[in-house]
Protein backbone atom coordinates (compact mmCIF):
# COMPACT_ATOMS: atom_id res chain seq x y z
CA UNK A 1 0.00 0.00 0.00
CA UNK A 2 0.90 3.32 -0.16
CA UNK A 3 3.13 4.58 2.68
CA UNK A 4 4.24 8.12 3.99
CA UNK A 5 8.28 8.57 4.99
CA UNK A 6 10.66 10.99 6.28
CA UNK A 7 13.69 12.34 4.50
CA UNK A 8 15.77 12.69 7.19
CA UNK A 9 16.31 9.98 10.40
CA UNK A 10 18.30 12.44 12.34
CA UNK A 11 18.83 15.97 12.69
CA UNK A 12 20.82 17.71 15.66
CA UNK A 13 20.16 21.73 16.12
CA UNK A 14 21.83 23.76 18.59
CA UNK A 15 19.65 25.49 21.29
CA UNK A 16 17.93 28.10 20.18
CA UNK A 17 17.49 27.71 16.43
CA UNK A 18 14.77 26.74 14.38
CA UNK A 19 13.98 23.00 13.54
CA UNK A 20 12.53 21.74 10.42
CA UNK A 21 11.06 17.64 9.83
CA UNK A 22 9.97 16.97 6.58
CA UNK A 23 8.07 14.09 5.48
CA UNK A 24 7.11 12.89 1.79
CA UNK A 25 3.61 10.94 1.70
CA UNK A 26 2.71 9.26 -1.20
CA UNK A 27 -1.13 8.98 -1.40
CA UNK A 28 -2.89 11.98 -3.04
CA UNK A 29 -6.18 10.94 -1.76
CA UNK A 30 -5.00 11.81 1.64
CA UNK A 31 -7.23 14.67 3.39
CA UNK A 32 -5.67 14.80 6.45
CA UNK A 33 -2.40 15.00 8.38
CA UNK A 34 -0.60 15.22 11.56
CA UNK A 35 2.57 15.56 13.53
CA UNK A 36 3.61 13.15 17.15
CA UNK A 37 6.20 13.66 19.14
CA UNK A 38 7.65 11.05 21.24
CA UNK A 39 9.89 10.98 23.96
CA UNK A 40 11.54 7.78 25.42
CA UNK A 41 9.17 5.70 27.37
CA UNK A 42 6.07 7.35 26.73
CA UNK A 43 3.45 7.18 23.40
CA UNK A 44 3.31 9.62 20.93
CA UNK A 45 1.80 13.12 21.82
CA UNK A 46 -0.39 15.53 19.49
CA UNK A 47 1.38 18.12 18.30
CA UNK A 48 -0.56 19.74 14.93
CA UNK A 49 -2.22 18.63 12.28
CA UNK A 50 -3.74 20.15 9.47
CA UNK A 51 -6.71 19.54 6.42
CA UNK A 52 -5.86 19.03 2.75
CA UNK A 53 -7.57 21.95 2.40
CA UNK A 54 -4.82 23.97 4.05
CA UNK A 55 -1.32 24.95 2.89
CA UNK A 56 -0.35 26.27 6.62
CA UNK A 57 -1.29 25.98 10.10
CA UNK A 58 0.57 27.55 13.01
CA UNK A 59 0.47 26.19 17.01
CA UNK A 60 2.61 27.51 19.82
CA UNK A 61 6.43 27.62 18.79
CA UNK A 62 5.24 25.09 15.79
CA UNK A 63 4.31 25.46 12.32
CA UNK A 64 2.96 22.73 9.87
CA UNK A 65 3.15 23.40 6.37
CA UNK A 66 1.55 20.96 3.42
CA UNK A 67 2.59 20.99 -0.11
CA UNK A 68 0.07 18.91 -2.04
CA UNK A 69 2.04 19.72 -5.16
CA UNK A 70 4.97 17.67 -3.97
CA UNK A 71 3.24 16.09 -1.28
CA UNK A 72 5.36 16.94 1.27
CA UNK A 73 4.60 17.96 4.68
CA UNK A 74 6.71 19.49 6.97
CA UNK A 75 7.09 20.62 10.89
CA UNK A 76 9.00 23.91 12.21
CA UNK A 77 10.16 24.48 15.39
CA UNK A 78 10.71 28.12 16.72
CA UNK A 79 13.51 28.65 19.29
CA UNK A 80 14.06 24.81 19.71
CA UNK A 81 14.49 24.15 23.32
CA UNK A 82 16.40 20.57 24.96
CA UNK A 83 12.74 19.47 25.64
CA UNK A 84 12.10 19.49 22.30
CA UNK A 85 14.17 16.85 21.91
CA UNK A 86 12.18 13.43 21.02
CA UNK A 87 11.28 11.27 17.77
CA UNK A 88 9.11 13.03 15.53
CA UNK A 89 6.47 10.97 13.37
CA UNK A 90 4.24 12.46 10.73
CA UNK A 91 1.23 10.43 9.83
CA UNK A 92 -1.71 10.94 6.88
CA UNK A 93 -4.91 9.38 6.62
CA UNK A 94 -6.79 8.78 3.72
CA UNK A 95 -10.18 10.55 2.68
CA UNK A 96 -12.89 8.27 4.19
CA UNK A 97 -10.33 6.13 5.63
CA UNK A 98 -10.11 5.60 9.38
CA UNK A 99 -6.51 4.43 10.20
CA UNK A 100 -3.41 6.33 9.72
CA UNK A 101 -0.59 5.77 8.24
CA UNK A 102 3.07 6.78 10.16
CA UNK A 103 6.27 7.64 8.83
CA UNK A 104 9.40 5.80 10.32
CA UNK A 105 10.50 8.94 12.26
CA UNK A 106 12.63 11.75 13.16
CA UNK A 107 15.21 11.47 15.97
CA UNK A 108 15.31 15.35 17.17
CA UNK A 109 18.46 16.12 19.12
CA UNK A 110 19.23 20.17 20.88
CA UNK A 111 22.49 20.70 21.73
CA UNK A 112 22.73 23.05 24.94
CA UNK B 1 -1.13 13.38 30.08
CA UNK B 2 -3.81 12.30 27.24
CA UNK B 3 -6.12 10.62 29.54
CA UNK B 4 -5.69 7.71 27.77
CA UNK B 5 -4.91 4.84 30.01
CA UNK B 6 -3.33 1.42 29.51
CA UNK B 7 -2.87 -1.68 31.72
CA UNK B 8 -0.03 -3.26 32.79
CA UNK B 9 2.88 -0.71 32.12
CA UNK B 10 5.40 -3.39 31.60
CA UNK B 11 4.74 -7.64 30.69
CA UNK B 12 7.38 -10.34 30.76
CA UNK B 13 6.07 -13.78 29.59
CA UNK B 14 7.34 -16.96 27.39
CA UNK B 15 6.82 -18.20 24.15
CA UNK B 16 3.51 -19.86 23.51
CA UNK B 17 1.76 -17.65 26.26
CA UNK B 18 -1.40 -15.51 26.05
CA UNK B 19 -1.25 -12.20 27.55
CA UNK B 20 -4.31 -9.48 27.49
CA UNK B 21 -3.73 -5.73 27.41
CA UNK B 22 -5.98 -3.19 28.79
CA UNK B 23 -7.24 0.01 27.67
CA UNK B 24 -9.25 3.04 28.83
CA UNK B 25 -10.16 5.70 26.52
CA UNK B 26 -10.26 9.58 26.98
CA UNK B 27 -13.72 10.44 28.75
CA UNK B 28 -16.18 11.33 25.84
CA UNK B 29 -14.48 9.28 23.49
CA UNK B 30 -15.69 6.49 21.57
CA UNK B 31 -13.29 4.99 18.99
CA UNK B 32 -10.23 3.18 20.14
CA UNK B 33 -7.21 2.11 18.11
CA UNK B 34 -4.88 -0.16 18.81
CA UNK B 35 -1.12 0.00 17.73
CA UNK B 36 2.45 -2.15 17.92
CA UNK B 37 5.84 -0.41 17.82
CA UNK B 38 8.52 -2.35 17.20
CA UNK B 39 12.24 -1.07 16.27
CA UNK B 40 12.33 -2.60 12.96
CA UNK B 41 8.88 -1.67 11.63
CA UNK B 42 7.87 1.97 13.61
CA UNK B 43 4.29 2.00 14.22
CA UNK B 44 1.47 0.00 12.66
CA UNK B 45 -1.75 0.40 12.94
CA UNK B 46 -4.01 -3.15 13.94
CA UNK B 47 -7.19 -2.45 14.62
CA UNK B 48 -9.90 0.44 15.80
CA UNK B 49 -12.93 -0.23 17.47
CA UNK B 50 -15.73 2.45 17.68
CA UNK B 51 -18.62 2.36 20.22
CA UNK B 52 -18.54 -1.47 20.67
CA UNK B 53 -18.16 -2.19 16.97
CA UNK B 54 -14.97 -3.21 14.76
CA UNK B 55 -14.49 -0.40 12.24
CA UNK B 56 -11.10 -0.94 10.43
CA UNK B 57 -8.45 -3.95 10.71
CA UNK B 58 -4.91 -3.09 10.04
CA UNK B 59 -2.08 -5.89 9.88
CA UNK B 60 -3.24 -7.70 12.71
CA UNK B 61 -2.04 -11.34 12.96
CA UNK B 62 -4.65 -14.01 13.22
CA UNK B 63 -3.30 -14.92 16.69
CA UNK B 64 -4.29 -11.66 17.79
CA UNK B 65 -7.83 -10.35 18.78
CA UNK B 66 -9.52 -7.37 20.20
CA UNK B 67 -12.93 -6.25 21.99
CA UNK B 68 -14.55 -2.99 22.88
CA UNK B 69 -17.12 -3.73 25.97
CA UNK B 70 -19.99 -1.64 26.16
CA UNK B 71 -17.86 1.09 28.87
CA UNK B 72 -15.96 1.25 25.68
CA UNK B 73 -12.52 0.34 27.32
CA UNK B 74 -11.20 -1.96 25.29
CA UNK B 75 -8.62 -5.24 25.85
CA UNK B 76 -6.13 -6.74 23.05
CA UNK B 77 -5.70 -10.65 23.35
CA UNK B 78 -2.27 -11.57 22.19
CA UNK B 79 -2.19 -14.98 21.96
CA UNK B 80 0.38 -18.28 20.81
CA UNK B 81 3.27 -15.59 21.68
CA UNK B 82 6.06 -15.79 19.57
CA UNK B 83 9.77 -13.97 20.53
CA UNK B 84 8.84 -11.34 17.76
CA UNK B 85 5.96 -10.17 19.23
CA UNK B 86 8.09 -8.38 22.03
CA UNK B 87 7.04 -4.65 20.91
CA UNK B 88 5.37 -1.81 22.93
CA UNK B 89 1.87 -1.88 22.12
CA UNK B 90 0.07 1.38 21.88
CA UNK B 91 -4.04 2.42 22.49
CA UNK B 92 -5.23 5.96 21.12
CA UNK B 93 -8.65 7.37 21.27
CA UNK B 94 -10.65 9.65 19.28
CA UNK B 95 -14.16 11.14 19.96
CA UNK B 96 -15.69 9.41 16.64
CA UNK B 97 -12.87 8.30 14.71
CA UNK B 98 -12.23 10.78 12.07
CA UNK B 99 -10.26 12.92 14.59
CA UNK B 100 -7.28 13.47 16.60
CA UNK B 101 -5.84 10.35 17.73
CA UNK B 102 -4.58 10.68 21.61
CA UNK B 103 -2.23 7.69 22.69
CA UNK B 104 -1.95 6.01 25.72
CA UNK B 105 1.66 5.70 27.44
CA UNK B 106 1.87 1.92 25.99
CA UNK B 107 2.23 -1.52 27.57
CA UNK B 108 6.14 -2.95 26.66
CA UNK B 109 5.53 -6.38 26.04
CA UNK B 110 8.81 -8.80 26.40
CA UNK B 111 8.55 -12.16 25.07
CA UNK B 112 11.00 -14.77 26.16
Amino acid sequence: GESVGLHLPTLSVQEGDNSIINCAYSNSASDYFIWYKQESGKGPQFIIDIRSNMDKRQGQRVTVLLNKTVKHLSLQIAATQPGDSAVYFCAERGAGSYQLTFGKGTKLSVIP
Amino acid sequence: DSGVTQTPKHLITATGQRVTLRCSPRSGDLSVYWYQQSLDQGLQFLIQYYNGEERAKGNILERFSAQQFPDLHSELNLSSLELGDSALYFCASSVEGVETQYFGPGTRLLVL
